[in-house]
Order: structure tokens, then C-alpha cells, then sequence
């Protein structure tokens, strides 16, 4: 169990599109779900927290404006890149994991999507 | 200071041999460790939880956790090819529930 799907896996568009990037617990209800980006050969830097019928939580110098986040259900969760630019080129990869008392349970990835931006 | 730190390698095994990756965190309120793997272009790929102190094992990995020492560890026991990739190692709890906090990876490389 615990399966992440994530879509699409890859986004090429030019400077000015929005592009969003969908994030599905398949077997499981998510109760917090994750946006991840990661540069290459660097580590993944946590965007955002989302826990359903919420606001999103922004980590530090993220722009809530520019990256708009849904947690709609406790399946789905949505990041939308706003008029994106070509720093905006990155790999964005969701998680989500399942709340189960005091322990923080394992977080499950999705495939990722490829932003390209030209 | 960093919160989680490894060795970012890269670490070289022979095929056939133990791969030992090391992992520190710096938060005494952390409750869960997690290791992770992931290829090169893919998302990480979760392979051992461990939340109590000693040895958890699962086939061919062994995670280590000492909380007195801030240290949590995983071998690789009969390393493949297959098992170059970048490990990253999670914590979770203490100051903020269910976020994580990942080091910046050990690259590993089994040769044959």
C-alpha cells in the first residue's frame, strides 16, 4: 500500500504559462500532503505542507502567490505555478503521508514532475 | 549547524560487500528516522523506518538508531549494482509534527 501518483511527469511551456501538477494518494487517505523541489545534484527542499480544507503552510521565502496549493481531499492535492519563468525550472516532487497517533508515519513519494520552462 | 548531516560520499563498494551509510541529527525531540533511496531523475523510494533505539533489519538492509547519540545509521549487507544510488537519510518529530528534515544525501557506488 501507501501509493503516490503524481501528474504529469513532465511539463515543457514557455515563460508566462501556468502549469499545474496534481498529487493522488491512490490506497490511502492523506491527511498531510507535501510539495517538494528539488535542483539538481541538491537535496529536497520542502516547499509547502498541506493538510486538507486548509490553508497551506509555507516554508520561508516560497511565494504563496506564485505557488498556489489545494489540498481539496484527502486524495488530492494541487500545485499550480503561476506565470512561471525559466528559474521556475525545477523537479517538483509531492508526498503524502497518513496521520496515525503520536508518530510521524513514513511520507510517500510521487514520481515527480519535470518543469521545463523556456 | 546543520539539523541532519551525512557524509555525502561518494561511498565505493565492491559488489558483494557490507555499504555502511552514517547519518547524525542535531534535534534531541526527533521521534522518527527514515532512509531513503532515490535514482538519479526519480523521486526517493522509502526503505526503513526506525523510531526505537537499536537494529531494525529488513533482507538485505539493517537500519541502527541510537538517540543518546543522535546517530542513525544503515547497512547494506551483500551490495549490487543496483543499490548505486543516493541515500538519503529523514528525521521527523521533535519541533515541527510530520515534516521532515533529510540530509543532503550519500551518494553510493557498487562496482562490480
Amino acid at each position: 500500500g501507501a501509493v503516490v501518483s503524481q501528474h504529469p511527469s513532465r511539463v515543457i511551456c514557455k515563460s508566462g504559462t501556468s502549469v499545474k501538477i496534481e498529487c493522488r494518494s491512490l490506497d490511502f487517505q492523506a491527511t498531510t500532503m507535501f510539495w517538494y523541489r528539488q535542483f539538481p545534484k541538491q537535496s529536497l527542499m520542502l516547499m509547502a505542507t498541506s493538510n486538507e480544507g486548509s490553508k497551506a503552510t509555507y516554508e520561508q521565502g516560497v511565494e504563496k502567490d506564485k505557488f498556489l496549493i489545494n489540498h481539496a481531499s484527502l486524495t488530492l492535492s494541487t500545485l499550480t505555478v503561476t506565470s512561471a519563468h525559466p528559474e521556475d525550472s525545477s523537479f517538483y516532487i509531492c508526498s503524502a503521508s497518513k496521520r496515525q497517533g503520536p508518530i510521524n508515519q513514513p511520507q510517500h513519494f510521487g514520481d515527480g514532475t519535470r518543469l521545463s520552462i523556456l | 549547524q546543520k539539523e541532519v548531516e551525512q557524509n555525502s560520499g561518494p561511498l565505493s563498494v565492491p559488489e558483494g560487500a557490507i555499504a555502511s551509510l552514517n547519518c547524525t541529527y542535531s534535534d534531541r525531540g526527533s521521534q522518527s528516522f527514515f532512509w531513503y533511496r532515490q535514482y538519479s531523475g526519480k523521486s526517493p523510494e522509502l526503505i526503513m523506518s526506525i523510531y526505537s533505539n537499536g537494529d531494525k533489519e529488513d533482507g538485505r538492509f539493517t537500519a541502527q538508531l541510537n538517540k543518546a547519540s543522535q546517530y542513525v545509521s544503515l547497512l547494506i549487507r551483500d551490495s549490487q549494482p543496483s543499490d548505486s544510488a543516493t541515500y538519503l537519510c529523514a528525521v521527523a518529530g521533535g519541533t515541527s509534527y510530520g515534516k521532515l528534515t533529510f540530509g543532503q544525501g550519500t551518494i553510493l557506488t557498487v562496482h562490480p
